[in-house]
């Protein structure tokens, strides 16, 4: 059973507009939300993330909305650019000492920012 | 400064073979993890380690698998009796503190024939 769930399995956007990547959960006890990046044979690289005590983070041209009541989260590139094409893997911890511990993933969804 | 480095980057094996593979965090970190990811599939945990200590090997599938990092840094992720399901590439993370973000080497790609 996914606890996580990238349904959209790609998107392509045109280079300058918005992203947005959207992500659901199923287990109330995530409490840490997620976005990763991740290119061909490279390993997953750090994006962005989110407390639950917050419902948006923002980090330049990347933000991310939580919806606790939802159990809903997003996130949006603006503007996009061509380098942005990558696989995106949203992931959820429930910590248990204050931290992120394991992380649960979704399946990915391929970003393609077309010039 | 040096990330995540893990070693091989590819390995081909015979079924029912052992494997090792190796995991070298970024300096100074103490938690480290092992992900196994299989095709059109997210990173799935397999186990975590505090220090020198597996705080946490609930995602480990089997008793096939063994996990050991026995100075705190370096970790050796082994395989007995490797089968064709085993196939995947396994992710190694590492993080300053619990609460910090985890950092991805670049993956062995383990093929079992």
């Amino acid at each position: 059973d996914q606890q996580v769930k990238q349904n959209s399995p790609s998107l392509s956007v045109q280079e300058g507009r918005i992203s947005i990547l959207n992500c659901d959960y199923t287990n109330s006890m995530f409490d840490y939300f997620l976005w990763y990046k991740k290119y061909p044979a490279e390993g997953p690289t750090f994006l962005i993330s989110i407390s639950s005590i917050k419902d948006k983070n923002e980090d330049g041209r990347f933000t991310v909305f939580l919806n606790k009541s939802a159990k809903h989260l997003s996130l949006h590139i603006v503007p996009s650019q061509p380098g942005d094409s990558a696989v995106y893997f949203c992931a959820a911890s429930a910590s248990t000492q204050g931290g992120s511990e394991k992380l649960v993933f979704g399946k990915g969804m391929k970003l393609t920012v077309n010039p | 400064g040096a990330g995540v480095s893990q070693t091989p980057s590819n390995k081909v094996t015979e079924k029912g073979k052992y494997v090792e593979l190796r995991c070298d965090p970024i300096s100074g970190h103490t938690a480290l993890y092992w992900y196994r990811q299989s095709l059109g599939q997210g990173p799935e945990f397999l186990i975590y380690f505090q220090g020198t200590g597996a705080a946490d090997d609930s995602g480990l599938p089997n008793d096939r698998f063994f996990a050991v990092r026995p100075e705190g840094s370096v970790s050796t992720l082994k395989i007995q009796r490797t089968e064709r399901g085993d196939s995947a590439v396994y992710l190694c993370a590492s993080s300053l503190t619990l609460a910090g973000e985890q950092y991805f080497g670049p993956g062995t790609r383990l093929t079992v024939t």
